[in-house]
């Protein structure tokens, strides 16, 4: 169980363009998903709580206007990002919580690599 | 605010054993998670302590010290595939599914 998938896999665009980013929970209802950012041999950035029926809540220095966040369901939540630029070139991973046992722990998605051009 | 420390990179020998520490200093405490990421790839979830003690789970064990902000990842009879980044996460709040990862700690298995 705890199945979560995100497409694309990976997505290369121009500069300029608009990039959507989908991630579903497969086998389970997720009311909060994660949204993060993984540059090249760095940890994991959390930009936003995607929660679902109301607004993101976005990290310290994440722009809201460009990385727009839509959880419309309880199976999925969307990021777009607008007007990409070559340094929003990155991993995007999206987590759903889910129940392992004794806590509810986050269960990531295959990731999205963006290349702007 | 958050501080997670772990080493950035580590080598052992396939068959042996190897610890992998974790030292964190956080406003609230409500959990500590391990993952493990593949190249390329998104992080699988390890295991979670959020009590003192060990958390044996196959060939990889967690040790948890709330008292000394400290856990560590212990990886038995280690196999080439076990070459991976292995991060380390803290949740601060209790009811709130927020974590804050660590750097992660690459491990490389050599024969």
């Amino acid at each position: 169980g705890a199945v979560v998938s995100q497409h694309p896999s990976w997505v290369i665009c121009k500069s300029g363009t608009s990039v959507k980013i989908e991630c579903r929970s497969l086998d389970f209802q997720a009311t909060t998903m994660f949204w993060y950012r993984q540059f090249p041999k760095q940890s994991l950035m959390l930009m936003a709580t995607s929660n679902e029926g109301s607004k993101a809540t976005y990290e310290q220095g994440v722009e809201k206007d460009k990385f727009l966040i839509n959880h419309a369901s309880l199976t999925l939540s969307t990021l777009t990002v607008t007007s990409a630029h070559p340094e929003d070139s990155s991993f995007y991973i999206c987590s759903a919580i889910g129940t392992s046992g004794k806590t509810d722990t986050q269960y990531f998605g295959p990731g999205t690599r963006l290349t702007v051009l | 605010g958050q501080n997670i420390d772990q080493p950035t990179e580590m080598t052992a020998t396939e068959g042996a054993i190897v610890q992998i520490n974790c030292t964190y200093q956080t406003s609230g405490f409500n959990g500590l998670f391990w993952y493990q990421q593949h190249a390329g790839e998104a992080p699988t979830f390890l295991s979670y302590n959020v009590l003192d003690g060990l958390e044996e789970k196959g060939r990889f064990s967690s040790f948890l010290s709330r008292s000394k902000g400290y856990s560590y990842l212990l990886l038995k009879e280690l196999q080439m595939k076990d070459s991976a980044s292995y991060l380390c996460a803290v949740r601060d709040q209790k009811g709130y599914q927020k974590v804050t990862f660590g750097i992660g700690t690459k491990l490389q298995v050599i024969p």
